[in-house]
């Protein structure tokens, strides 16, 4: 069965960075876009960055941009997130999802259990 | 950016009752339209895509509708596992979630 387990969260200061990490199994991870989500405290989610199946497109919300990257280890079925630069507006549960189709613009059929990030001096 | 507005923001309902909710989007979205369900401190569970396409799994109580800029997610007889937060996305352009609308017990 398809299992995304994220890690990394935890309280970080303003202007600090934090990388999250996202172990994959159960699938072909190689042939899916992964994404990046994130959930603010009593808020919707929010879609913070999508990496193509073969990590040649890499593409992020405005919030984030020149700020976040996204990555992926193939070889060890891990999506990675790096977070700079961080704002207390950056607080929220980040999510990662795996995308329904290998390619394209499409929906979000599994998620992980989501790693806490807090920004806060 | 398309922004997407769902109806209502609250929705009081009880055990059997027929629910829909409406997601509204800014600019036209063809079908490219989804509908999840969220429990609280558990991640978003994908329900249908492609504005009216059942997710594997789910229960055909579910049922969506529309195109262009106005949707909705029908609930056919409302069940205690159905208590929780439903969300509409748009993925025409990039992705974009809707508010969400919370269905709680009357």
């Amino acid at each position: 069965q398809v299992q995304l387990v994220e890690s990394g969260g935890g309280v970080v200061q303003p202007g600090r960075s934090l990388r999250l990490s996202c172990a994959a199994s159960g699938f072909t991870f190689s042939s899916y876009a992964m994404h990046w989500v994130r959930q603010a405290p009593g808020k919707g989610p929010e879609w913070v960055a999508v990496i193509s199946y073969d990590g040649s497109g890499k593409y992020y919300a405005d919030s984030v941009r020149g700020r976040f990257t996204i990555s992926r280890d193939d070889s060890e079925n891990t999506l990675y997130l790096q977070t700079n630069s961080l704002r207390a507006e950056d607080t929220a549960v980040y999510y990662c999802a795996k995308g329904l189709y290998g390619s394209g613009t499409y929906p979000f059929d599994y998620w992980g259990q989501g790693t806490l990030v807090t920004v806060s001096s | 950016d398309i922004q997407m507005t769902q109806s209502p923001s609250t929705l009081s309902a009880s055990v059997g009752d027929r629910v829909t909710i409406t997601c509204r989007a800014s600019q036209s979205i063809s079908s490219w339209l989804a509908w999840y369900q969220q429990k609280p401190g558990k991640a978003p569970k994908l329900l249908i895509y492609k504005a009216s396409s059942l997710e594997s799994g789910v229960p055909s109580r579910f049922s969506g509708s529309g195109s262009g800029t106005e949707f909705t997610l029908t609930i056919s007889s409302l069940q205690p596992d159905d208590f929780a937060t439903y969300y509409c996305q748009q993925y025409s352009a990039w992705w974009t979630f809707g508010q969400g609308t919370k269905v709680e017990i009357k």
